[in-house]
């Protein structure tokens, strides 16, 4: 089985400029989520969905951070504008139903804004 | 909220055993898990505890103990390949969603 897949595995852009990270998650896996590691902050969840729907989106830093799951397949964290305090490696997990399920990560996204 | 505490640095030689320890606080605890992250890779699962005791997967195994808040993680006969980040993290709240904690850097010696 493929394991979750994210693109680009490294961006490195302007400040200001818009930021678009992709994550395919697991075929069959109902929970998909989005989380930040930075060495200061550690390891951060930011947002997750179940079913394709938002269900908590608190750890989202502020409004510049955006996400979408527009099917089960699919799913995009975005920034606008990027500032160089959002440099971190993003990742995104998915998983199954169930309290012992285990999240199957993504091998990241390297982000650093200039 | 919840908030876990582990070591955030281990050193020990190849062929040793060494114990990661976590200590929690949360509410609505359901169960407690550990990752492994190398450098520049995403965490991998490695264990999950919903009860207490001991569970063991080859090399490696987890405890539990919710009466404590407390668990930890035992790696056996380390190997130069097990040098990594460990992280535990709990599953816990209306959400169960996993709370991870700031992880602990685990290096092997020859």
């Amino acid at each position: 089985d493929a394991g979750v897949i994210q693109s680009p595995r490294h961006e490195v852009t302007e400040m200001g400029q818009e930021v678009t990270l992709r994550c395919k998650p697991i075929s069959g896996h109902d929970y998909l989520f989005w989380y930040r590691q930075t060495m200061m902050r550690g390891l951060e969840l930011l947002i997750y969905f179940n079913n394709n729907v938002p269900i908590d989106d608190s750890g989202m830093p502020e409004d510049r951070f955006s996400a979408k799951m527009p099917n089960a397949s699919f799913s995009t964290l975005k920034i606008q504008p990027s500032e160089p305090r959002d440099s971190a490696v993003y990742f995104c997990a998915s998983r199954r139903t169930g309290s012992n399920q285990p999240q199957h990560f993504g091998d990241g996204t390297r982000l650093s804004i200039l | 909220g919840q908030s876990l505490e582990q070591p955030s640095e281990v050193t020990a030689v190849e062929g040793a055993i060494v114990q990661i320890n976590c200590t929690y606080q949360t509410s609505g605890f359901y169960g407690l898990s550990w990752y492994q992250q190398h450098d520049g890779g995403a965490p991998t699962f490695l264990s999950y505890n919903g009860l207490d005791g001991l569970e063991e997967t080859g090399r490696f195994s987890s405890f539990l103990s919710r009466s404590d808040s407390y668990g930890y993680l035992l790696l056996q006969e380390l190997q130069m390949k097990d040098s990594a980040s460990y992280f535990c993290a709990v599953r816990a709240g209306s959400a169960r969603q996993l709370t991870f904690g700031s992880g602990t850097q685990l290096t092997v010696l020859p």
